[in-house]
């Protein structure tokens, strides 16, 4: 079984838009953590957003916010307000443990003008 | 610059030929990874060193991978015998424990 889903190859977005990118998991651990990641062109996985398994609040970072639903085992990341600069890959990423990182196969944003 | 590098950023050999690519981690983080990532994917875990002891090593690493942590701060990657299957983007990433890993430029390997 997957261990991350993400449910959207592509994604189009006005600028100034806000746009949701889907993100599953499955885990019988209690204790992970879900990051998020955007690969530009460029190739450079930058790190956006975590999200621990027992934080009751949704994390937040700028424009980044990222929508934990615990019981529906989803970790959708919210980018507000997008800009032509958000057009990249996003990755969701999965730590159980102490362990590596496991990554879905990602969704490409393109942000329309 | 104090972020993970990563050398060469490109790499291209013949099969069959060795190859080693070289990772710097972040100068305080004592957890240092490394993933393959090839077109169109998610990267994959390959290992992972806790300062250097090599803690885990997944099942893509076959027998002509080799990586090494001698002293705990950089790291190398050797693939022995190249293929073309190994043509990939090789990511090193660093982080403290329980903490956000932080990537290098990656080093693109094209086996020809």
């Amino acid at each position: 079984a997957q261990k991350i889903t993400q449910t959207q190859p592509g994604m189009f977005v006005q600028e100034k838009e806000a746009v949701t990118l889907d993100c599953t998991y499955d885990t019988s651990d209690q204790s992970y953590g879900l990051f998020w990641y955007k690969q530009p062109s460029s190739g450079e996985m930058i790190f956006l957003i975590y999200q621990g398994s027992y934080d009751e609040q949704n994390a937040t970072e700028g424009r980044y916010s990222l929508n934990f639903q615990k019981a529906r085992k989803s970790a959708n990341l919210v980018i507000s307000a997008s800009q032509l600069g958000d057009s990249a890959m996003y990755f969701c990423a999965m730590r159980e443990g102490r362990r590596a990182l496991t990554f879905g196969s990602g969704t490409r944003l393109q942000v329309q003008p | 610059d104090t972020g993970v590098s990563q050398d060469p950023r490109h790499k291209i050999t013949k099969r069959g030929q060795n190859v080693t690519f070289r990772c710097d981690p972040i100068s305080e983080h004592n957890r240092l990874y490394w993933y393959r990532q090839t077109l169109g994917q998610g990267p994959e875990f390959l290992t992972y060193f806790q300062n250097e002891a090599q803690l885990e090593k997944s099942r893509l690493l076959s027998d002509r991978f080799s990586a090494e942590r001698p002293k705990g701060s950089f790291s190398t990657l050797e693939i022995q015998r190249t293929e073309q299957g190994d043509s990939a983007m090789y990511l090193c990433a660093s982080s403290s424990p329980l903490n956000e890993q932080y990537f290098g430029p990656g080093t693109r390997l094209t086996v020809t």
